[in-house]
């Protein structure tokens, strides 16, 4: 079935370190990949998307490039910040109905 | 736009009660999934109706239940309590429909934080 593996955390940087956190995925025919991102207390907001292989997604200087000969989608930042601190989720929807899989989620802490 | 819209935020009950949860969609987003969020277990999909329907249903025991109406809008139920069902319970909506032809990133609301003591 379809699944999505994710990078263990939780991880700690130091503020303007180049942030990685992996992401592949397990899935037939053509999904799309999503990374949402979930401040404390509140719930999932979408961060990036790409939906067809080669795809670069983006969005507050966070990158993920859907990668499908390596079935990856990792999200790079090349610079964080101490607000980027929060649980990171990759996720695919591989047809159009509406279940995803989500990652197990990974914590960010950015300490200054 | 509004965004999805959760009811209430937080609930407290005791183990045996039962407790429905409600959800409020993005105005046009006919599909409305639900998803059990604990620090053990992760995100798990609890499942997701699209025009009142159930579509899709995760590996939850029948106390888990849900409907969605007319108006898109849904609740989810949760009756016999057990210490375990407390949890952050997240609705998401989407607009993804047979007809869409590809899929759609979900919007999530907020979530009902709900303690079972």
């Amino acid at each position: 079935g379809d699944s999505v593996t994710q990078m263990e955390g939780p991880v700690t940087l130091s503020e303007e370190a180049f942030l990685t956190i992996n992401c592949t995925y397990t899935a037939t025919g053509y999904p799309s990949l999503f990374w949402y991102v979930q401040y404390p207390g509140e719930g999932l907001q979408l961060l990036l998307k790409a939906t067809k292989a080669d795809d670069k997604g983006s969005n507050k200087g966070f990158e993920a490039t859907y990668r499908k000969e390596t079935t990856s989608f990792h999200l790079e930042k090349g610079s964080v910040q101490v607000s980027d601190s929060a649980v990171y989720f990759c996720a695919l929807s591989a047809t159009f109905r509406g279940q995803f899989y989500f990652g197990t989620g990974t914590s960010l802490t950015v300490i200054p | 736009k509004a965004g999805v819209t959760q009811t209430p935020r937080y609930l407290i009950k005791t183990r045996g009660q039962q407790v429905t949860l409600s959800c409020s969609p993005i105005s046009g987003h006919r599909s409305v999934s639900w998803y059990q969020q604990t620090p053990g277990q992760g995100l798990q999909f609890l499942f997701e109706y699209f025009s009142e329907t159930q579509r899709n249903k995760g590996n939850f025991p029948g106390r888990f239940s849900g409907r969605q109406f007319s108006n898109s809008r849904s609740e989810m139920n949760v009756s016999t309590l057990e210490l375990g069902d407390s949890a952050l319970y997240l609705c998401a909506s989407s607009s993804a429909s047979p007809l869409a032809g590809g899929p759609t990133e979900q919007f999530f609301g907020p979530g009902t934080r709900l303690t079972v003591l």
